[in-house]
């Protein structure tokens, strides 16, 4: 079936740096990604959906600078987290779509912001 | 907006125990509903889905089915194992959204005991 890479899957750093997450669609081309963070105890959020060839779309209350989205090609979307501070810190998950409503997703990537 | 509400967890059941999460969901239209899985330290994997009212899904034991009447989608197992230790989320496709956006529950941690 298909398969979505996400890279790294855990990342520790400092407060104050950025640090670039990668989702890969491995057999498949993505036109779209998505990306959601998920909180202790708590959902996963819709962050932005990622769109080849354009601009993200964020979510309302999402910060378009702080959470850097490109798609630059078919199977590469990446999140970059800016100026990374401790309340950054959560598990990041990106998807694809698979097609009648379906969904692959990446393992996530656990950020830790010290 | 579209949402789902899931039951708080955490569940600790005794093995072989029957299980139920309720999730209930808002929507306009008729979405399609899903259950996935998070086993520990693994990445979000389907379990089960139904596309339209009266469509129950199935896998691993594991069933739910689609109620337009009380707008839920309850999963549940006869027979639990430890393996099934997990956390689970309901979820719902946004029906206004031609790429699979996704919109989840809070997720419930079921925890198995021997």
């Amino acid at each position: 079936g298909a398969v979505v890479s996400q890279h790294p899957s855990r990342v520790i750093c400092k407060s104050g740096t950025s640090v670039k997450i990668e989702c890969r669609s491995l057999d498949f081309q993505a036109t779209t990604m998505f990306w959601y963070r998920q909180f202790p105890k708590k959902s996963l959020m819709l962050m932005a959906t990622s769109n080849e060839g354009s601009k993200a779309t964020y979510e309302q209350g999402v910060e378009k600078d702080k959470f850097l989205i490109n798609h630059a090609s078919l199977t590469l979307s990446t999140l970059t987290v800016t100026s990374a501070h401790p309340e950054d810190s959560s598990f990041y998950i990106c998807s694809a779509p698979g097609g009648r409503a379906r969904a692959f997703f990446g393992q996530g990537t656990r950020l830790t912001v010290v | 907006g579209d949402s789902v509400t899931q039951m708080e967890g955490p569940v600790t059941l005794s093995e072989e125990a029957f299980l139920t999460i309720n999730c209930t969901y808002t929507a306009t239209g008729y979405p399609s509903l899903f259950w996935y899985v998070q086993y520990p330290g693994e990445g979000l994997q389907l379990l089960l889905k139904a596309t339209k009212a009266d469509d129950k899904g199935s896998n691993k034991g594991f069933e739910a089915t689609y109620r337009k009447e009380t707008t839920s989608f309850h999963l549940e197992k006869g027979s639990v194992q430890v393996s099934d230790s997990a956390v689970y989320f309901c979820a719902l496709s946004d029906p206004y959204s031609s790429a699979s956006k996704i919109i989840f529950g809070s997720g419930t941690r079921l925890s198995i005991r021997p």
